[in-house]
Order: C-alpha cells, then structure tokens, then sequence
C-alpha cells in the first residue's frame, strides 16, 4: 500500500483556478470510479468535498470539481477564495478491502 | 445532526493495549458504513480500518493488520478499534468516520473530533 502522490503545495490568487492532481496506480485510482477529496482546515476535521470521482455533496460549492484520467484524478478550485486556503486530501479505493490517502497538499492563496 | 465522539485514547506504553470507541447518534448507525483514519502531528491523514454496516466487509491498513482489531455494536450505536502492541509510529490523532452509505468503501461523509494517542516507547 503506498501512498497517492499529490504535490506538497501549490497556491493561487482570489478569482483564479487551480488544480491539484492525484496519481496512483491501475490497481487503486485507475481501477475505480472510488476517488474522493476532503478539505481540512488547521485544527479541523477533514470536510468531504467531492466523491466517486466528481460528485459533490449537498451544500459543497460549485466551485469545486473532480475529474480522472487513466491513473491521476484531479480537483479543481474555481474563483478561489480566501476561505479555500486549507489542506487537501484525495483518497481512493484500493484492492484488498483497503483505502488510500493522498500525501496532502497545502493550498495557499495569495 | 449527526454526531461522532470519539473517546479511550491517552499515553500508553510501547507494546501495551488501548481500545477507542466512538458514540454515534444523529443517523441510523446500522445503515453506515464505518472508519478508523488517524493523522500524525504535522502530518497527512491515513486510513487505519472500516467496516460495513453488516460487519460482513471489513479492512485494515497494512501498518496495523494483525495488530488492530474494528467492530461495532448496534445496541449501543458505537464503533471501536482495539489496538494491541501499540508502537511509537501509532501515535497520532484518531478520527472516527462515517461512510456515505452502508456499502464499504463509501467516502467518509461525516468525522468526529479525534481522539490523541500517544505511545510512549
């Protein structure tokens, strides 16, 4: 079980897009449409904000998508705010009854 | 409002046993499925553990199986992750989450608080 790979940081200004990846392999993420990403603020519980690769939960902002292509999904964060600076994890099913976090990205906006 | 509350975590001693629990109300527990996830001071989070809502499904991650053990009960509506030959690298923050729906591998849709272990070694 290794863990997703996700850039450490990245980091935008107020009104432009970012998008962080997130690559596995074809036994994890390009074996299943099981891809979710969570926000956490520092001293926070982690927040679903997107599952099964682009859907996002009641009350989540439109602001925020998820795509995949072959082995990497993707979450994108449109208009950025100032409230979107937090940590973002993504996380996908995995073979063996297992799941897998991302290493984290810290997304600052400047 | 669904509520997780995590308890039973504190300092213990390298090799030594400790059991968390997590009370749950706000929503049909027998309906969820349920995970263990943990997070290390300054550090990302990992998935430890999850169990269908029947019990019939459930998982570990490969840095506890053998050592940890999840189960839960429908009567009193509670989760738990008994935790045996506990080492210094399971020190961390453990959060008890609540699935999307009773199938496992379901997101993590709602979390506790979190309850610190810390292992002394």
């Amino acid at each position: 079980q290794s863990a997703l790979t996700q850039p450490a940081s990245v980091s935008g200004s107020p009104g432009q897009s970012i998008t962080i990846s997130c690559t596995g392999t074809s036994s994890d993420v390009g074996n299943y449409n099981l891809v979710s990403w969570y926000q956490q603020h520092p001293g926070k519980a982690p927040k679903l904000i997107i599952y099964e690769v682009d859907k996002r939960p009641s009350g989540v902002s439109s602001r925020f998508s998820g795509s995949k292509s072959g082995n990497t999904a993707s979450l994108t964060i449109s208009g950025l705010q100032a409230e979107d600076e937090a940590d973002y994890y993504c996380c996908s099913y995995a073979p063996s009854n297992t799941l897998l976090f991302g290493g984290g990205t810290d997304l600052t906006v400047v | 409002e669904v509520q997780l509350v995590e308890s039973g975590g504190g300092l213990v001693q390298a090799g030594r046993p400790l059991r968390l629990s997590c009370a749950a109300s706000g929503f049909t527990f027998d309906d969820y499925a349920m995970y263990w996830v943990r997070q290390a001071s300054g550090k990302g989070l990992e998935w430890v553990s999850g169990i269908s809502w029947d019990s019939g499904t459930i998982g570990y991650a490969d840095s506890v199986k053998g050592r940890f053990t999840i189960s839960r009960d429908k009567a009193k509506k509670s989760l738990y992750l008994q935790m045996n030959s506990l080492r210094a690298d399971d020190t961390a923050h453990y959060y008890c989450a609540k699935g999307s729906s009773g199938w496992y591998g379901s997101p993590f849709a709602s979390w506790g608080l979190g309850t610190l272990v810390t292992v002394s070694s």
